[in-house]
């Protein structure tokens, strides 16, 4: 499978536990961001990696939220202590960018992990 | 800083009618502008974008959409809906000077009737 996989799919929790998820972007993009979607809205941005590099976080993104991009590879997102209002999809996409201000390039989308908190 | 916005969150065609989705944008740089679309549980595909060049920029199932900058708006249309285009669709606005980091409206909800 050559696309953006994410694991895992769905995850119900329940309130002040921690959760992590990961996402396995295209092998040879160089760019992984991490968006969040709650229902009736569009993604909004948490955070983005040129290879291991964390380049920027979104203010959205709290002290509860930490993400990792060992190796330049696949990368984790981290909710501590979670909250009722954490509940929405978290999205994954990968590209391949040539410099931190290069030219765009197109976002893959991987299928989204859907957290609950209870 | 960027935003989109969408007018309509839902939308209902016949099958066979046009689709018309409206988008407007803002931007302080030139914009990539994008259409996505969303099925249930399913992550976001890219159907259409504009970057650079020619204005009218068709993608994948019968899409299309103008750039036209005098407006801010990016509309997606299709002439004939099908029964499977029923989705959210989303539009997006990225700069070539923020490393592709995007930014979403609310999405349109298109329903699509027999």
């Amino acid at each position: 499978d050559t696309g953006v996989s994410q694991d895992p799919r769905h995850k119900i929790t329940k309130r002040g536990q921690n959760v992590t998820f990961r996402c396995d972007p295209i092998s040879e993009h160089n760019r992984l961001y991490w968006y969040r979607q709650t229902l009736g809205q569009g993604p909004e941005f948490l955070t983005y990696f040129q290879n291991e590099a964390q380049l920027e976080k979104s203010r959205l993104l709290s002290d509860r939220f930490s993400a990792e991009r060992p190796k330049g590879s696949f990368s984790t997102l981290e909710i501590q202590r979670t909250e009722q209002g954490d509940s929405a999809m978290y999205l994954c996409a990968s590209s391949l960018g040539q410099g931190r201000y290069s030219s765009y390039n197109e976002q893959f989308f991987g299928p989204g992990t859907r957290l609950t908190v209870l | 800083a960027q935003s989109v916005t969408q007018l309509g969150s839902h939308v209902s065609v016949s099958e066979g009618a046009l689709v018309l989705l409206r988008c407007n944008y803002s931007s302080s740089v030139p914009p990539y502008l994008f259409w996505y679309v969303q099925y249930p549980n399913q992550g976001l595909q890219l159907l259409l974008k504009y970057t650079t060049g020619a204005t009218l920029v068709k993608g994948i199932n019968g899409f299309e959409a103008e750039f036209k900058k005098s407006e801010t708006s990016f509309h997606l249309t299709k002439p004939s809906a099908h029964m499977s285009d029923a989705a959210e669709y989303f539009c997006a606005v990225s700069a070539n000077t923020n490393a592709g980091k995007s930014t979403f409206g609310d999405g349109t909800t298109l329903t699509v009737k027999p």
